[in-house]
């Protein structure tokens, strides 16, 4: 079946814009996470839904960023007034249990490029 | 908190010889251990993880790593590279009820 898919592949936007970043999960999984990947970095957790709801945010940055998953499907990343420093590429995951022991599956990633 | 450590930024290897990349934790409890490997343009993919099972844990692809807890390392390896191996590798840790964290990683280089 069709692996996690993340749009737009790329993203070059100018300081102070707003911008939304979306991911499609693999069908039926219940978890899904972000991460930021800066560049010569691993990826940093952002946050992670268990169906609709957020179960752990603590790792977004400042309240610029916001995601949503309103039917525990497709979710949103959301970046307001976005600062240079917001570049990175955007990595979305998603599993099929509840527990963090399940394996993800990572999406090819968005590049945000902020000007 | 916990913390995973490569301490190696690039590693570089001839074809068919073995492969060794290094991962070090620091964590209060015995946390759970992944290793992921990143092609260029394609999205992370698990490799093999440790979940307090068996200490020598077998992945794809023939790599492998093995838990030891008194040193506090994950290394992982595989006897014989490919050049399809070329590519980089992060090693993660987790705790229950807390995040996923990754290290650096480690860039593999597989010489002709």
């Amino acid at each position: 079946g069709a692996g996690v898919s993340q749009t737009p592949s790329n993203k070059v936007t100018e300081k102070g814009k707003y911008v939304e970043l979306r991911c499609d999960p693999i069908s039926g999984h219940t978890a899904l996470y972000w991460y930021r990947q800066s560049l010569g970095q691993g990826p940093e957790f952002l946050i992670y839904f268990q169906g609709t709801g957020a179960a752990d945010d603590s790792g977004l940055p400042n309240d610029r960023f916001f995601a949503v998953r309103p039917e525990g499907s497709v979710s949103t990343l959301k970046i307001q007034r976005t600062e240079r420093g917001d570049s990175a590429v955007y990595l979305c995951a998603s599993s099929s249990g509840t527990g963090g022991l399940d394996t993800q599956y990572f999406g090819p990633g968005t590049r945000l490029t902020v000007l | 908190a916990q913390s995973v450590t490569q301490l190696d930024s690039h590693v570089s290897v001839s074809e068919g010889t073995p492969v060794l990349l290094r991962c070090n934790y620091s964590s209060s409890y015995s946390p759970s251990l992944f290793w992921y490997v990143q092609h260029p343009n394609k999205g992370l993919q698990l490799l093999l993880k440790y979940t307090s099972a068996a200490t020598l844990v077998k992945g794809i692809n023939g790599f492998e790593a093995e838990f030891k807890k008194s040193e506090t390392s994950f290394h992982l390896t595989k006897p014989s590279a490919h050049m399809s191996d070329a590519a980089e590798y992060f090693c993660v840790g987790y705790n229950y009820g807390q995040n996923f964290v990754f290290g650096p990683g480690t860039r593999l280089s597989v010489l002709p």
